[in-house]
């Protein structure tokens, strides 16, 4: 049982945008900065979104994020089918002590 | 350039220890803390420990604390996890990680390739 809550998968046509949501509490989603994590089949995970909103270097900004409360929501726009791979969200857990993920959302563009 | 090379993944049997290496460059190893993730065959990320930059401060998933050592040889620009008395759930890629700050409250920006850790009879 993760502490931060995503929807096990997701899935949309190439050229849509979809959605994913990240839900936590006040120790860790509402009081730290959270970030997404973009991890392709069989590759290790990588940076996608860090301080709720901020892309790094060579992620396109068809990649969104935003946080309100004890949630948040990586948006991602013109589908490709290169999109597909795995989503985590994470973040500190002031409470825990502890860096804290979600269990994941795996995004299939069909 | 950063890079995160590890090492020390193989296998072990059930109460065996094992010692994981990470060799760090292109940042400077003491300004940033530094983390080890792992991945269980098919499931998600799980944090499993962080050191602070200056090394001076470490955290434990409790699933590992007592059982897991996290340390840094900065002169060597290495990350270590010393693992003892494993268990069969500890089997995962386990990924050596550079964090965006100091302190072990910051994104994760890089990550190395990950070495598996199967621990079997």
């Amino acid at each position: 049982q993760s502490v931060l809550t995503q929807p096990p998968s997701v899935s949309a046509a190439p050229g849509q945008k979809v959605t994913i949501s990240c839900s936590g509490s006040s120790s860790n989603i509402r009081n730290n900065y959270l970030s997404w994590y973009q991890q392709l089949p069989g590759t290790a995970p990588k940076l996608l979104m860090y301080e709720n909103n901020k892309r790094p270097s060579g992620i396109p900004d068809r990649f969104s994020g935003s946080k309100s409360g004890t949630s948040a929501t990586l948006g991602i726009t013109g589908l490709q089918t290169g999109d597909e791979a795995d989503y985590y969200c994470g973040t500190w857990d002031s409470s825990l002590s502890a860096k804290v993920f979600g269990g994941g959302t795996k995004l299939t563009v069909l | 350039e950063v890079q995160l090379v590890e090492s020390g993944g193989g296998l072990v049997q059930p109460g065996g220890s094992l010692r994981l290496s990470c060799a760090a460059s292109g940042f400077t190893f003491s300004s940033y803390a530094m983390t080890w993730v792992r991945q269980g065959p098919g499931k998600g990320l799980e944090w499993v420990s962080t050191i602070s930059g200056s090394g001076g401060t470490t955290y434990y998933a409790d699933s590992v604390k007592g059982r897991f050592t996290i340390s840094k040889d900065t002169s060597k620009n290495t990350l270590f996890l010393q693992m003892n008395s494993l268990r069969a759930e500890d089997t995962a890629v386990y990924y050596c990680a550079k964090e965006g700050g100091g302190g072990g409250d910051y994104e994760i920006n890089y990550w190395g390739q990950g070495t598996l850790v199967t621990v079997s009879a």
